[in-house]
């Protein structure tokens, strides 16, 4: 299975949104609402942001938000602040678990 | 309070073994799945495979069947990742990282802090 393809990079300032998309395919994104989202930072390990495409673990400000269209997925983070900036991966399962390469969210 | 605190960094050589362990503390260890994820530095995270504790059930990635072994002692509450054959590529922190229960597979909703495992001659 292929890792999901997703930018490798993102940027924003304070205040705006952005968002990461992550392509799949009819196999894995399109097919099932088996998405999930890690934000990851420096040295850190990850931390689930988003699962189930759209649902926010208890914690999880509601700036984060998560959406899917056909084969892609899509994190949205409005109202970026400073501490946002980090790694991104998507995930997804269709047999087994697949990773996106990450995004690294740039916060200007 | 959910933890899961792994075993301390390692350093091998090219085609010897590597054992990491992964103690679980707050809930009950046979009741959630365990992946473990591994980083490899400067790049991104990768699927290894997955045990399911109440069974010792696995579920390896393709790319690591046959140097993969993952088992688990319930009286410890503790989950162990086998990786043997190493190579300078199996140079990476790795993860366990837990499914919650009633989840799907690709949840991971707590992670240990990782294990730095290096391959060098």
């Amino acid at each position: 299975q292929s890792a999901l393809t997703q930018p490798r990079s993102v940027s924003g300032s304070p205040g705006q949104s952005v968002t990461i998309s992550c392509i799949g395919t009819s196999s894995d994104v399109g097919d099932y609402n088996y998405v999930s989202w890690y934000q990851q930072h420096p040295g850190k390990a990850p931390k689930l942001m988003i699962y189930a495409v759209s649902e926010r673990p208890s914690g999880v400000p509601d700036r984060f938000s998560g959406s899917k269209s056909g084969n892609t997925a899509s994190l949205t983070i409005s109202g970026l602040q400073a501490e946002d900036e980090a790694d991104y991966y998507c995930c997804s399962y269709a047999g087994s678990v697949v990773f996106g390469g990450g995004t690294k969210l740039t916060v200007l | 309070q959910v933890h899961l605190v792994q075993s301390g960094a390692e350093v091998k050589t090219p085609g010897a073994s590597v054992k990491v362990s992964c103690k679980a503390s707050g809930y009950t260890f046979s009741g959630n799945y365990m992946h473990w994820v591994r980083q490899a530095p400067g790049q991104g995270l990768e699927w290894m495979g997955w045990i399911n504790p109440y069974t010792g059930g696995t579920n390896y990635a393709q790319k690591f069947q046959g140097r993969v072994t993952m088992t688990r002692d319930t009286s410890i509450s503790t989950a162990y990742m086998e990786l043997t054959r190493l190579r300078s590529a199996d140079t990476a922190v790795y993860y366990c990282a837990r499914v919650p229960q009633g989840a799907m597979y690709y949840v991971m909703d707590v992670w240990g802090q990782g294990t730095t495992v290096t391959v060098s001659s």
